[in-house]
This record gives structure tokens, C-alpha cells and sequence, in this order.
């Protein structure tokens, strides 16, 4: 079945730095959404993108979709404490955009020192 | 707060107990998901509704496991007989028909002993 691999598994920064977070589908998608999850918390939608090579900014966020729409990418420039938790990419083959069922990665853990 | 409620909490059972978990989503999305979160991983697809129809099962939902939603409103998952393996979270999400954007509940935590 579908497998969705994110990386760095964790990741520490200083307050200021830079932070960027890698996903990797098995298969190619439909669409892709990113959802962060604070520490005891629950998952929260970020964004979604539907388009091969979609670009889209989110204040200090930026979020990329391959060309092949098989990986994406969520940057974050100048890291803030507020950053802290755990981002999730989550992967749809289903056909159209409104489908629900999501294939998530395993999440990367960011931790910001101030 | 309108958001999407899940009732209990938190569970502990002993093995072999039966159990069940509710959720309230928001009441003009008419699709609704369940999702199994363990520790260090991401949630997982369980089932899913469209008002009140069935729509999809994962292969990991066990016989164990079954899921209802009887007015298309609130949703009920019930695990039978449950074993250590069950200990998760499980998370309720809904949706409003053409958005792909889940909006989560904050979750229905299972240990069992």
C-alpha cells in the first residue's frame, strides 16, 4: 500500500534558524496537506496542495509539491517558539481534492531552543 | 466552541473489556473519520462516513472494531474484547463535502491493561 516518509525524524534549532522538513510518497498523490501537532495536542490543519510544483506561502511557512507530486517540503525561516511540535505531511491517491483519507508520515519532531 | 468533541477522554480498561468512544462532529460537515494515533507515529485511516453511510474500512480495522453513525450527526467506535495492541489514541475528524481539510477532535486516549 501507499507509504508516506518524512525526514528528519527530529530536528533542534536555535530560535532564528531555519527549519525544513522533507516528504517522500511511494506512490504519486493527489494531493498533499500538512498538519502540525503541538505536544499533547491534537493535529491542525496547515495547508493543502493540489497541483504539480505548487508553491504556497503561509507568513514564515513555505510549502513546495514535486514536480512528480510524489514529495514536498515545508520551510520554516527564522524559527520562533511558538514553532515547537511535531509537522505532519499527509498523502490522498484519491481522486479530487475532497477525499479524506489520508496516508500520513511519521512526523518530524521540532524542538526550538530560545 | 463548536469544534469537533470526543467523549471520553481518556479510558483504561482491562483486557478483554469491551469499550466504546463518541464523537461530535461539526455539525454542518458531513463526512467524518476515524483515525488511530500510537505513540511517535502518525495517525492512521480507520473508517470513514458520508452522513450516515460507511463508506471505507481499513484492513486495520479488526472484527474487533466497529463504527457507526446512525443520524449521520455524532459517531460511535466500539472495540470488543480489546487487547494491549489497542492502546492509542483515537482521533475523530470531520469535513465539509468538497474540502479535503480535516479538523480534529482532541482525541479519546485507550490504555488497556
Amino acid at each position: 500500500g501507499q507509504q508516506v516518509m518524512q525526514i528528519p525524524q527530529y530536528q533542534h534549532v536555535q530560535e532564528g534558524e531555519d527549519f525544513t522538513t522533507y516528504c517522500n510518497s511511494s506512490t504519486t498523490l493527489s494531493n498533499i496537506q500538512w498538519y502540525k501537532q503541538r505536544p499533547g495536542g491534537h493535529p491542525v490543519f496547515l495547508i493543502q496542495l493540489v497541483k504539480s510544483g505548487e508553491v504556497k506561502k503561509q507568513k514564515r511557512l513555505t510549502f513546495q509539491f514535486g514536480e512528480a507530486k510524489k514529495n514536498s517540503s515545508l520551510h520554516i525561516t527564522a524559527t520562533q517558539t511558538t514553532d515547537v511540535g511535531t509537522y505532519f505531511c499527509a498523502g490522498s491517491n484519491a481522486g479530487g481534492t475532497s477525499y479524506g483519507k489520508l496516508t500520513f508520515g511519521q512526523g518530524t519532531i521540532l524542538t526550538v531552543h530560545p | 466552541d463548536t469544534g469537533v468533541s470526543q467523549d471520553p477522554r481518556h479510558k483504561i480498561t482491562k483486557r478483554g473489556q469491551n469499550v466504546t468512544f463518541r464523537c461530535d462532529p461539526i455539525s454542518e460537515h458531513n463526512r467524518l473519520y476515524w483515525y488511530r494515533q500510537t505513540l511517535g507515529q502518525g495517525p492512521e485511516f480507520l473508517t470513514y462516513f458520508q452522513n450516515e453511510a460507511q463508506l471505507e474500512k481499513s484492513r486495520l480495522l479488526s472484527d474487533r472494531f466497529s463504527a457507526e453513525r446512525p443520524k449521520g450527526s455524532f459517531s460511535t467506535l466500539e472495540i470488543q474484547r480489546t487487547e494491549q495492541g489497542d492502546s492509542a489514541m483515537y482521533l475523530c475528524a470531520s469535513s465539509p463535502i468538497g474540502s479535503g481539510e480535516l479538523f480534529f477532535g482532541e482525541g479519546s486516549r485507550l490504555t488497556v491493561l
